[in-house]
């Protein structure tokens, strides 16, 4: 299947616990980007990264770090995590000249 | 700093009814739109892409439409069915490699 993936769908943790979140994508873009979602469902962008290259950082916490081995993976890595972190974080792609987002299925972090 | 606005937050509608979903965006200076789906517990699915130098666009019972100077877009469905009921976002771009900035959606519910 050509799509956005992420691992894992599910995610529950303790308050101050590290924890990543993988991203992929197969469809051959170049740009991918990180969104958080939250309780009140409002969804904000938080990274994007252009072959590599991070191209927007919005004001968020320096606990959030994406990391972008290659155009086809987009990892977050959350340090210390917080109650206010719970939210539901989707990965999306897409190709710069074509601009159209597709999405991953998400993956609901749930901080205790 | 650019708002999206969906208004009403929620709409249900009989079956076969056409109807129209609005969106609102307070800077013109777009360079394209995005409507998505979004179903419970889902990721979201891009339904149209409208560019800022297009007026339409089109893909099966749906129609999104752009009118920057008045800050608008509108998505009709026609001939609505109990399969359209999900959550509709708009969401607009700025630049090239700026953020997409979303609306809070509009929740569609169509009743059998």
């Amino acid at each position: 299947d050509t799509a956005v993936s992420q691992t894992p769908k599910y995610l529950v943790t303790q308050m101050g616990n590290d924890k990543s979140i993988k991203c992929e994508q197969n469809l051959g873009h170049d740009t991918m980007y990180w969104y958080k979602q939250d309780s009140k469902k409002f969804l904000k962008i938080m990274f994007s990264y252009n072959n590599k290259e991070l191209i927007i950082n919005e004001t968020v916490p320096n606990r959030f770090s994406p990391k972008s081995p290659d155009k086809a993976h987009l990892n977050l890595h959350i340090n210390s995590l917080e109650l206010g972190d719970s939210a539901v974080y989707f990965c999306a792609s897409s190709h710069a000249s074509l601009d159209e987002q597709f999405f991953g299925p998400g993956t609901r972090l749930t901080v205790l | 700093k650019q708002e999206v606005t969906q208004i009403p937050a929620a709409l249900s509608v009989p079956e076969g009814e056409n109807l129209v979903l609005n969106c609102s965006f307070t800077d013109s200076a777009i360079y394209n739109l995005q409507w998505f789906r979004q179903d419970p517990g889902k990721g979201l699915t891009s339904l149209l892409l409208i560019q800022s130098s297009q007026r339409e666009q089109t893909s099966g019972r749906l129609n999104a439409s752009l009118d920057k100077s008045s800050g608008r877009s509108t998505l009709y469905i026609a001939a609505s069915q109990p399969g359209d009921s999900a959550t509709y976002l708009c969401a607009v771009k700025r630049g090239a490699n700026s953020k997409l900035t979303f609306g809070k959606g509009i929740t569609l519910s169509v009743r059998p």
